[in-house]
């Protein structure tokens, strides 16, 4: 079954213990992308990537740090929590020259 | 930038009523539109697309056409059920290799029984 799984799907953590939420895709696919969903301002990208050892900035990158080392995985790297990176956090992967983007089912990220 | 507005939420329903949530996009190039749905405690799942203009995109009785005239395209389902109930976002991607989505700030949707 095609997936995107995230982990954890559920942390509360305190604000600066370094923290890192995972993902992995088993669609081969090259492109891989984290967003962050707040009320009122939808989905926001935070990084992405575009092949292996290939990230770049998205929208709302800062605080955040990410590494593509293998195809399939894409971690979510918060070196330093902060309580305004309480947030749900969504990864998301596609084929580059695809248009249509799967989504991982969420992690939820408390920091307090 | 590319860009993308929904109409404010929440709206509430009740079921078997007719559903229209608006969208209209700002785009340089000749987008893709889509709707995704997130049910409660889920991740985002693509409920339609439209590649082209007058394409119409169709799923689950849910219906939306690309009107690139107008730069719109409205969600639009003939009668609702409980289990609609969901956030709903409209988004766009430009067609091209490596080219980003953009989102909407999704429209909560509650049909009542």
């Amino acid at each position: 079954e095609a997936q995107v799984t995230q982990n954890p799907r559920y942390l509360i953590t305190v604000t600066g213990k370094k923290l890192t939420v995972t993902c992995s895709q088993n669609m081969n696919h090259e492109y891989m992308s984290w967003y962050r969903q707040d009320p009122g301002l939808g989905l926001r990208q935070i990084y992405y990537s575009m092949n292996v050892e290939v990230t770049d900035k998205g929208d709302v990158p800062e605080g955040y740090k990410v590494s593509r080392k293998e195809k399939r995985n894409f971690p979510l790297i918060l070196e330093s929590p902060s309580p305004n990176q309480t947030s749900l956090y969504f990864c998301a992967s596609r084929q580059n020259s695809g248009n249509t983007i799967y989504f991982g089912e969420g992690s939820w990220l408390t920091v307090v | 930038g590319d860009s993308v507005t929904q109409m404010e939420g929440p709206v509430t329903l009740s079921e078997e009523a007719f559903l229209t949530i608006n969208c209209t996009y700002t785009a340089t190039g000749y987008p893709s539109l889509f709707w995704y749905v997130q049910y409660p405690g889920e991740g985002l799942q693509l409920l339609l697309k439209a590649t082209k203009a007058d394409d119409k995109g169709s799923n689950k009785g849910f219906e939306a056409t690309y009107r690139k005239e107008t730069t719109s395209f409205h969600l639009e389902k003939g009668s609702v059920q409980v289990s609609d109930s969901a956030v709903y976002f409209c988004a766009l991607s430009d067609y091209g290799y490596g080219q980003n989505f953009v989102f909407g700030p999704g429209t909560r949707l509650s049909v009542l029984p």
